[in-house]
């Protein structure tokens, strides 16, 4: 597609369970970032990819949280043993250079843990 | 360490009237500067960016902002507002040293007919 692609774009899980948000970033995008954005707040920054390698992880929360892109295009964020304050809606965004670029973010993966 | 201020979480215009939101950042390094518009239901699209050069940029549907370094602050404005125009708006921050966005808590803009 023309645009980055996320799915799911709604996820409910319960507490305890492990939840796979997948994001397909555009085409020839080389940097790929995963944004957290909860309820009346500002994206989050979780992590950052250059290609294949997290440059930047300092964002995730805790090891429970853990993101890949194997090829360098699609990039799946892991979360184990999910908690209530994991629910938010988590945004992806793919860019063709960073700093100055401008990001491209997918419509976002609204995760409700219960 | 950089953050981004957005004074008004919700802001409130009539139809034709200015629009003006505000965004004050702090920043160790010169930083580069963006609005993000995000619509009901959308994804946050970029409406306008400073990186370098002219400190007045223009940016899509009508909205411009200023880079002011002595007031650390970036604004959003518009001289007439349309009810499209109803969205979140978000400054973020961007640093020459650095890969990270850093992004305002946003302010909701509402047009009254």
């Amino acid at each position: 597609g023309a645009g980055v692609s996320q799915t799911p774009s709604n996820k409910v899980t319960e507490k305890g369970k492990y939840v796979e948000l997948r994001c397909d970033p555009i085409s020839g995008h080389t940097a790929l970032y995963w944004y957290r954005q909860s309820l009346g707040q500002g994206p989050e920054f979780l992590i950052y990819f250059q290609g294949t390698g997290a440059a930047d992880d300092s964002g995730l929360p805790n090891d429970r949280f853990f993101a890949v892109r194997p090829e360098g295009s699609v990039s799946t964020l892991k979360i184990q043993r999910t908690e209530r304050g994991d629910s938010a809606v988590y945004l992806c965004a793919s860019s063709l250079e960073t700093n100055t670029g401008e990001l491209f973010f997918g419509e976002g993966s609204r995760l409700t843990v219960l | 360490a950089q953050s981004v201020t957005q004074l008004g979480s919700h802001v409130s215009v009539s139809e034709g009237a200015l629009v003006l939101l505000r965004c004050n950042y702090s920043s160790s390094v010169p930083p580069y500067l963006f609005w993000y518009v995000q619509y009901p239901n959308q994804g946050l699209q970029l409406l306008l960016k400073y990186t370098t050069g002219a400190t007045l940029v223009k940016g899509i549907n009508g909205f411009e902002a200023e880079f002011k370094k002595s007031e650390t602050s970036f604004h959003l404005t518009k001289p007439s507002a349309h009810m499209s125009d109803a969205a979140e708006y978000f400054c973020a921050v961007s640093l020459i040293t650095g890969n990270q966005f850093y992004f305002g808590t946003g302010t909701s803009l509402t047009v009254i007919p």
